[in-house]
């Protein structure tokens, strides 16, 4: 079966350029999650949605970031405008129930704001 | 004060050595604990659970201490693949949802 996906795996763009990340989590899994990686800041959540509804997004750093879940097997993460403090790995991941439940993460795009 | 903290090593150790990796955490409402495995470059992935009380799973035994607010690995005879970053997390609901936290990771490196 497939697991998570994501793309880009790697997108390198120049400061104030939109950028949009995409995930297709695993088919019947309700809940889908958002996280940014970086050495100093470690793994944060972002956002997570439940059965494409956007449940907590007290994560999400500014304005700038956005995202949305039209349906159940795509979400997007779009940051407008992009800045370099922005460069991070950026997980989706999916479970099939939520706290006691298995999370199962894309393998991530790095993202590099020059 | 973060919500999980973690000595982020590294911890260098001979193979089959025993090497035990803690956690704290700071929400006493905290529900569910698990410990993530990320190998360098790649994405997180379900170690195991952590249940009240405790665990194993082969050379693999986690513990929990509610009172104390610790979660506890312990690898016995280490191997040259579990070389890897091991993630506390901690879940629970809070006044804004579910919560979710990661700790930053303890790094192991096992040697010949």
């Amino acid at each position: 079966d497939a697991g998570v996906i994501q793309s880009p795996r790697h997108e390198v763009t120049e400061m104030g350029q939109e950028v949009t990340l995409r995930c297709k989590p695993i088919s019947g899994h309700d809940y889908l999650f958002w996280y940014r990686q970086t050495m100093m800041r470690g793994l944060e959540l972002l956002i997570y949605f439940n059965n494409n509804v956007p449940i907590d997004d007290s994560g999400m750093p500014e304005d700038r970031f956005s995202a949305k879940m039209p349906n159940a097997s795509f979400s997007t993460l779009k940051i407008q405008p992009s800045e370099p403090r922005d460069s991070a790995v950026y997980f989706c991941a999916s479970s099939l129930t939520d706290s006691t439940d298995t999370q199962y993460f894309g393998p991530g795009t790095r993202l590099t704001v020059l | 004060r973060k919500e999980v903290e973690q000595d982020p090593g590294p911890f260098n150790v001979p193979e089959g050595a025993t090497v035990a990796f803690n956690c704290t955490y700071s929400n006493s409402a905290s529900q569910s604990f698990f410990w993530y495995r990320q190998d360098c470059r790649k994405e997180p992935k379900l170690l195991m659970s952590v249940y009240s009380s405790g665990n194993e799973d082969g050379r693999f035994t986690a513990q929990l201490n509610r009172a104390s607010q610790y979660i506890s690995l312990l690898i016995r005879d280490s191997k040259l693949s579990d070389s890897a970053t091991y993630l506390c997390v901690v879940m629970g609901y809070s006044n804004s949802g579910y919560a979710l936290n990661f700790g930053k990771g303890t790094s192991l490196l096992v040697t010949p």
